[in-house]
């Protein structure tokens, strides 16, 4: 298993700007999420999903969409980027949130962020 | 905000010292969560903890929850260099189903 897989690892955007983070998994899992990391902090929930057409948002969900059309993949889209978006995106996944001890996050390699 | 709130930020030790770091949080969880994150890398999981439970071991480490004072603990025993990172309580609250990380504290073995 490949696990958690994104792309690109490394971006840089002008403002104003659209891209797609891509994130895969090939663990069949249902629960797929976006985070991103700033500098000295923790991370922040962008968007999740718990399961093929449904995603919700997090805790910082403006400027982001999601989709989720397939179990294995859950892009990130970036309609217009701001120099406020600079930064690491993770991607997670896990089996579930509901059944124990199925919730263990796996998470990607992260995409660096950089918008000028 | 419902991000649990770690303690210390950094922690700097000799190796084969124990390090403790400390975790509180607001509201009724289902479980917390330790994770690990080596510089520029993804964060790799390292224990779970249900709120019906005080205590859980995994190898060196040794995760202890207290629900009436909100607050969980992660030691390590006996440093190792490789230890070297930054560590991140996560909670899931309860009624969530998203999970919610504190701000980490980097952890620092001298040799």
């Amino acid at each position: 298993n490949a696990g958690v897989t994104q792309t690109p690892k490394f971006q840089v955007l002008k403002t104003g700007q659209s891209m797609t983070l891509q994130c895969a998994q090939d663990m069949n899992h249902e629960y797929m999420s976006w985070y991103r990391q700033d500098p000295g902090m923790g991370l922040r929930l962008i968007h999740y999903s718990v399961g093929a057409g449904i995603t919700d948002q997090g805790e910082v969900p403006n400027g982001y969409n999601v989709s989720r059309s397939t179990t294995e993949d859950f892009p990130l889209r970036l309609l217009s980027a701001a120099p406020s978006q600079t930064s690491v995106y993770f991607c997670a996944s896990s089996y579930s949130f509901e059944t124990s001890p199925q919730e263990t996050q796996y998470f990607g390699p992260g995409t660096r962020l950089l918008v000028l | 905000s419902q991000q649990g709130e770690e303690d210390p930020q950094a922690l700097s030790i000799q190796e084969g010292e124990n390090a403790t770091m400390n975790c509180s949080y607001k509201t009724s969880i289902n479980n917390l969560q330790w994770y690990r994150q080596n510089s520029g890398r993804g964060l790799v999981h390292l224990i779970l903890i249900r709120s019906n439970e005080r205590e859980k071991h995994s190898g060196r480490l040794r995760v202890t929850l207290d629900t009436s004072k909100k607050s969980s603990s992660l030691l390590i025993t006996a440093s190792r260099a490789a230890d070297t990172a930054s560590y991140f309580c996560a909670t899931v609250f309860q009624g969530a189903q998203k999970l919610v990380f504190g701000q980490g504290t980097r952890l620092t073995i001298n040799p």
